[in-house]
């Protein structure tokens, strides 16, 4: 079965500091998508990237960047310089790779910057 | 302006009624997904539908019932086999299952 773990449940910076926030998963395929969306307060997911699991370049999207490790089954997302709109609530996901894009969540981090 | 759209942004139900979420995609997505979410829970899958008139069972689906009679629209009726209906539920489409899920804003229910 899949699983996705995203052991910080809260975490608070200020304001310019980078944060990273952790995910692990667990999945028997050798293909698979991984994914990180954002939740603001208005409550829909926001799309941030999608990686497939023979990719594991890092990524850098401006202030945002995710490391990939296939090793030790991990894809964490940092982001530099933090920002108060950086506020919410973060999740990582994966999916088959074949068929429908069944998501499996992580619980989920509580992100809050503070000015 | 392509999206997704779900109504109604709050519902509530008293114990022992159906009640029918809409979502509605103007994406020409061919894959639909429902979701629910719990507080401090990541979100679970419901039930999921690739093409029009078929749709399976996600991880929890006991309680919940679907149609997918248009290529739009994917309603997800809430019955009073749902012991503990009282969630946030979001609607999501897709091309694929390669591509990113598109979310809506979602439908918070509370029995009351």
């Amino acid at each position: 079965a899949q699983k996705v773990t995203q052991a910080q449940t809260e975490i608070s910076v200020v304001e310019k500091e980078d944060v990273t926030l952790d995910c692990v998963y667990e999945t028997r395929d050798t293909t698979y998508y991984l994914f990180w969306y954002k939740q603001p307060p208005s409550g829909e997911l926001v799309f941030l990237i999608r990686r497939n699991s023979f990719d594991e370049q890092n990524e850098i999207s401006g202030r945002y960047s995710w490391n990939f490790q296939k090793s030790t089954s991990s894809f964490n997302f940092t982001i530099t310089a933090s920002q108060v709109v950086d506020s919410a609530v973060y999740f990582c996901a994966l999916s088959e790779a074949w068929g429908a894009q069944k998501l499996v969540f992580g619980q989920g981090t509580r992100l809050t910057i503070n000015p | 302006d392509g999206g997704i759209t779900q109504s109604p942004k709050y519902l509530f139900r008293k114990e022992g009624q159906n009640v029918t979420l809409s979502c509605e995609q103007n994406l020409n997505h061919d894959a639909m997904y429902w979701y629910r979410q719990d507080p401090g829970q990541g979100l679970r899958l419901i039930y999921y539908s690739q093409i029009v008139n078929d749709f399976q069972k996600g991880d929890i689906a006991e309680g919940y019932s679907v149609s997918r009679e248009k290529k739009e629209s994917f309603p997800l009726t809430v019955t009073s086999a749902q012991k503990n209906p009282t969630a946030f539920y979001l609607c999501a489409s897709s091309r694929g299952g390669e591509y990113e899920a598109f979310f809506g804003q979602g439908t918070r229910l509370t029995v009351v």
